[in-house]
């Protein structure tokens, strides 16, 4: 069984600022896929960014970038410069074993001050 | 990008009658789509898996004759919430499968995008 964790119910930051989101994964399956999503108040579900399992390197799209820690089984959401428009829910999901299923875990949501 | 449509966005109905949410894939087909349940302040929950041809896969759990799935087409699956009750209030959202090559031709993997999602109000 797949178990994605993220401790974080809540994160501020300031405007301009970097802010780290976490997400700890669980799972048996030697190949997996990790996935963030950002999800406004609106409702949409916003794909962010992808790190498979066999990447070598941490993924980048932008302003957001992946700390992939394989042996810690972590893939903590980096955003740089922080924008009013980031404060949304942001949800880490994974999805292994060859299959379809994405396993989402609580989400966090994230508030970017002034 | 990839654009799922879901219709409606918002619904309200009464207790006992049945609601129909539609999820197309605009400019992609489609032989997967998935369809996800949301309560408020909670993780998105997959309900079931939506093949194009074929029967639904559901979750455990997931009644699948409460939950009417239908994938007639390679751009189109319906959801029906058949007998509604207030319990059944929820944000539904869908999404649909497409595969994403690498860069450098390093294969590809699947990407679900999804839907702006469903909010249903059950009097």
């Amino acid at each position: 069984a797949q178990k994605i964790t993220q401790t974080q119910p809540g994160m501020f930051v300031q405007e301009k600022e970097a802010v780290t989101l976490d997400c700890t994964y669980d799972t048996s399956d030697p190949s997996y896929g990790l996935f963030w999503y950002k999800q406004p108040s609106s409702g949409e579900m916003i794909f962010l960014i992808y790190q498979g399992s066999y990447d070598q390197q941490n993924a980048t799209e932008g302003r957001y970038s992946l700390n992939f820690q394989k042996a810690r089984k972590s893939a903590n959401l980096v955003i740089s410069a922080s924008q009013l428009g980031d404060s949304a829910m942001y949800f880490c999901a994974m999805r292994a074993g060859g299959g379809n299923k994405l396993t989402f875990g609580t989400g966090t949501q994230l508030k970017v001050e002034l | 990008g990839a654009v799922v449509s879901q219709h409606p966005s918002r619904v309200i109905c009464k207790s006992g009658t049945s609601v129909k949410i539609e999820c197309r894939s605009l400019d992609f087909q489609a032989t997967t789509m998935f369809w996800y349940r949301q309560f408020p302040k909670q993780s998105l929950m997959l309900m079931a898996t939506s093949n194009e041809g074929s029967k639904a896969t559901y979750e455990q759990g997931v009644e699948k004759d409460k939950f009417l799935i239908n994938h007639a087409s390679l751009t189109l699956s319906t959801l029906t919430v058949t007998s509604a009750h207030p319990e059944d209030s929820s944000f539904y959202i869908c999404s649909a499968r497409i595969s994403i090559g690498l860069a450098g031709g390093l294969g590809n993997y699947n990407e679900q995008f999804f839907g702006p999602g469903t909010r249903l109000t059950v009097l």
